[in-house]
Parts: structure tokens; sequence; C-alpha cells
């Protein structure tokens, strides 16, 4: 199975800041990577999509990259919505496997 | 507007059985693969179980493998997941979620509002 692999896995940031988030597969899995959000009580949100994707109503001011094992969210001005959980998840493989989580944190 | 409402979690008693339901409307039903997906509360997200459209391919994760089976109803536009030999660790909140394409190998574009599973004795 496909491992993912997020750091960090806290991280406290203000608002305004420009902060990113990185995704390693244990192989390479092309650009078949998405970014979910989550906030708590909430079902998880798609927020990007085949790495580099946005998925429509997203800000602009998300933003993915990377192909084959390596993988990067940024977020380039932190807005208070933005403080949450988020999942990276691979679908090269028919066994989906998600990253453990990256919580985003008011400094 | 796509719709995905899950159903039939509840307390059990480890080792017994209980079958998950999702009804899904506001799209096209047998156009797409779907999933189900787990959430330990205050915990990450699991991939559980997947299904094609013409419920031709299914995949388990190694965790639920031998014990749960996906299936799909594509008539009455339903996704269920069958939970035998439960045990502690299967308590989650299980999501249902919508594939972006047919065959699986999509991302999860819609997802559910969960139903509660539980497994204590």
């Amino acid at each position: 199975d496909i491992q993912m692999t997020q750091s960090p896995s806290t991280l406290s940031a203000s608002v305004g800041d420009r902060v990113t988030i990185t995704c390693r597969a244990s192989q390479s899995i092309s650009r078949w990577l998405a970014w979910y959000q989550q906030k708590p009580g909430k079902v998880p949100k798609l927020l990007m999509y085949d790495a580099s994707s946005l998925e429509s109503g997203v800000p602009s001011r998300f933003s993915g990259s990377g192909s084959g094992t390596e993988f990067t969210l940024t977020i380039s001005s932190l807005q208070p919505d933005d403080f949450a959980t988020y999942y990276c998840q691979q679908y090269n493989s028919n066994l989906y496997t998600f990253g453990q989580g990256t919580k985003l944190e008011i400094k | 507007e796509v719709q995905l409402v899950e159903s039939g979690g509840h307390l059990v008693q480890p080792g017994r059985s209980l079958r998950l339901s999702c009804v899904a409307s506001g799209f096209t039903f047998d156009d797409y693969a779907m999933h189900w997906v787990r959430q330990v509360p205050g915990k990450g997200l699991e991939w559980v179980s997947g299904i094609t459209w013409k419920s031709g391919n299914t995949a388990y994760a190694d965790s639920v493998k031998g014990r749960f089976t996906i299936s799909r109803d594509n008539a009455k536009n339903s996704l269920y997941l069958q939970m035998n030999s439960l045990r502690d660790e299967d308590t989650a909140l299980y999501y249902c979620a919508k594939d972006n394409s047919k065959e699986g190998f999509g991302y999860l574009g819609y997802w559910g509002q969960g139903t509660l599973v539980t497994v204590s004795s």
C-alpha cells in the first residue's frame, strides 16, 4: 500500500502568513493527489485535486504543487477561516490512503 | 445539489454485525464510484472501501478486508457497507463519499455527514 506522510503535524501561524504543508508518498503517485480541509465537527471539504487543480469555490489563496512523491499545499495569506486540519489523499491506487493530517493553529 | 445521507450506525457489541446505508441524490448515482471513509473522533481520516459504478470492482483497506463488504443498488441510489466481526477499533464516524469517476481512481468531491458506529461491550 502507498503510505502518505504529512509534515508538519501541527503548524502555528498568524493571519496574513504564508504557510506550506508537505505531503510525501512512499512511491510515485504521478499527480493523483487531493487536499481536504476539515474543521471541528464538520465534514471534510475538497480543496485541490490532481495536485494543483483548485476545486470550484475555493479561494485562490490556496495552491498546490508537486508530482511523483512530493507535494505541497500553500496558503498565500492566512485568513481566520483557514484554521483547520488539512489532509492529503492519494488516488493513484484503488487502495486510497490519507496523510495523518496537519493541524493549522492560530499563533 | 448533491446529497449523501448515511444511516445504520449505533452501539454494537464486539463480534456482532452491522449494515450501514447511504442514500444519494442530486446526481446520476450509477455514473460514479463510491467509497466509505471512517474517522475515529479526534483522529485522522481512514479510507475503508470503494466500489466502481457497476459494482465490477471493489477494494478494501487491510484493516477491514475479509470482514467488511461494500455493495450498491443503483436502482435505489444506495451504497451499503456490511460490517461483520466488529472490533473495538472499528468505532468511528463512517462517511459515504462520491468519487469523481466511474472506475474509481478519483478524488472525493462530496461527503455525507457520517453515521457513528460504536463497538463496545
